[in-house]
């Protein structure tokens, strides 16, 4: 399966923790872009990385957020002191350069802040 | 911070062309309008792009209008498994690169 995976798919965490999240892009995709979705919206974009560069913040994107791309493969998105209103399903999308620019997503990454 | 109104929800019979309808009013000259849908608990699924002319592919047909104020989305034979949130997004080819979805079209296939 060569398509976006993210991981963990679920996470239960107490208020107040840590959390971070996986997404593995598409091998060839350079594009790596992050959304959040609550129930009953649709998704919303939080940051975008061509490569290692991180291009792209949305003002979503609080302090408490931070997204990382090492190597210019996988990302990571922790979030500190998670909030109840942090709960929400966090989705992975990857692009190439090349062609129409279409995003691929992931399964996505369910957090619930109890 | 979407440009595009959809209907909330609409239901459409198995095995019938189901015509998803997209006003874009304000779509500028280097705009693209995408297609993507959401299955329950997956992650949206790109279905279609384009700019002013008509664009088939496996999924499914685009038709904008001449003025390119609007387009439908069309899915020639419905099935049970299309039953899905379809979000129509303008979006400029480059630059910008992210998608602004709105709350979508609920779309249900009927046996």
């Amino acid at each position: 399966d060569t398509g976006v995976s993210q991981d963990p798919r679920h996470k239960i965490t107490k208020r107040g923790q840590n959390v971070t999240f996986r997404c593995d892009p598409i091998s060839e995709h350079n594009r790596l872009y992050w959304y959040r979705q609550t129930l009953g919206q649709g998704p919303e974009f939080l940051t975008y990385f061509q490569n290692e560069a991180q291009l792209e913040k949305s003002r979503l994107l609080s302090d408490r957020f931070s997204a990382e791309r090492p190597k210019g493969s996988f990302s990571t998105l922790e979030i500190q002191r998670t909030e109840q209103g942090d709960s929400a399903m966090y989705l992975c999308a990857s692009s190439s350069t090349q062609g129409a620019n279409e995003q691929y997503f992931g399964p996505g990454t369910r957090l619930t802040v109890t | 911070d979407a440009k595009t109104t959809q209907p909330p929800s609409m239901d459409c019979a198995e095995g019938r062309a189901a015509n998803l309808p997209c006003n874009h009013s304000t779509i500028s000259g280097n705009e693209y309008v995408y297609w993507y849908r959401q299955i329950h608990s997956q992650g949206p699924q790109y279905i279609i792009h384009g700019l002013k002319n008509n664009e088939t592919n496996e999924m499914a047909s685009l038709i904008i209008t001449e003025d390119r104020k609007s387009s439908t989305l069309i899915l020639p034979h419905a099935t049970l498994r299309d039953t899905a949130v379809y979000y129509c997004i303008v979006r400029a080819y480059y630059g910008n690169n992210r998608l602004a979805f709105g709350k979508g079209n609920q779309v249900v296939v009927i046996p």
